[in-house]
């Protein structure tokens, strides 16, 4: 089946700091990837979506210069957190469209000392 | 009132039991129904996807959507302690395009306890 390689599982970095999440679609081509960020015990949700090639689409209330996503190829979408704070501290998930349904990633823990 | 309401409970049922998790929605667009499980720090995996309304079976899985009622459930029958894990009902107005989001249910963690 279509599957996601979402990288890193997990990281640690200092408030102030850039990190970048990467997710790769490995046996499909995916022209659109969703990024969710959830919160423990809660749901996933929607930051942003991206589109291979053009400009990503930001949920409402999600800042687009902190959350930078780039979908340069049909295989890959990053999502990079900018000067990280304590408060963005999460789990990131992204997700494909694999009609009919979506395949998710595996997940990345941020944790922002 | 939220587009996807799931109780979150916590569940916890002894092995062998039959489970049952349901979701109401209140966007009668939604055509496409599944179902998510998620296993602690992990990424959601696809349990069972359906069209419009009527069940599928798929193992000890039975998924059952009645949009009449905008009501969506998912059981599991023999359940084993393996199946601990939050699951998350989840719906769109189309299938995988890119522009029709999934909604998701805040999730039902479940414990199956040997």
């Amino acid at each position: 089946g279509a599957v996601v390689s979402q990288h890193p599982s997990w990281v640690i970095c200092k408030s102030g700091t850039s990190v970048k999440i990467e997710c790769r679609s490995l046996d499909f081509q995916a022209t659109t990837m969703f990024w969710y960020r959830q919160f423990p015990k809660q749901s996933l949700m929607l930051m942003a979506t991206s589109n291979e090639g053009s400009k990503a689409t930001y949920e409402q209330g999600v800042e687009k210069d902190k959350f930078l996503i780039n979908h340069a190829s049909l295989t890959l979408s990053t999502l990079t957190v900018t000067s990280a704070h304590p408060e963005d501290s999460s789990f990131y998930i992204c997700s494909a469209p694999v009609s009919p349904t979506y395949t998710f990633g595996s997940g990345t823990r941020l944790t922002v000392v | 009132q939220k587009e996807v309401e799931q109780d979150p409970g916590p569940l916890s049922v002894p092995e062998g039991a039959i489970v049952s998790l349901n979701c109401t929605y209140s966007n009668s667009a939604f055509q496409y129904f599944m179902w998510y499980r998620q296993y602690s720090r992990k990424g959601p995996e696809l349990l069972m996807y359906t069209y419009s309304s009527g069940n599928k079976e798929d193992g000890r899985f039975t998924a059952q959507v009645d949009k009449s009622s905008k009501y969506i459930s998912l059981f599991i029958r023999d359940s084993q302690p393996s199946d601990s894990a939050t699951y998350l009902c989840a719906m769109s107005q189309n299938s995988g395009g890119s522009n029709y989001k999934l909604t998701f249910g805040k999730g039902t963690l479940l414990t199956v306890n040997p």
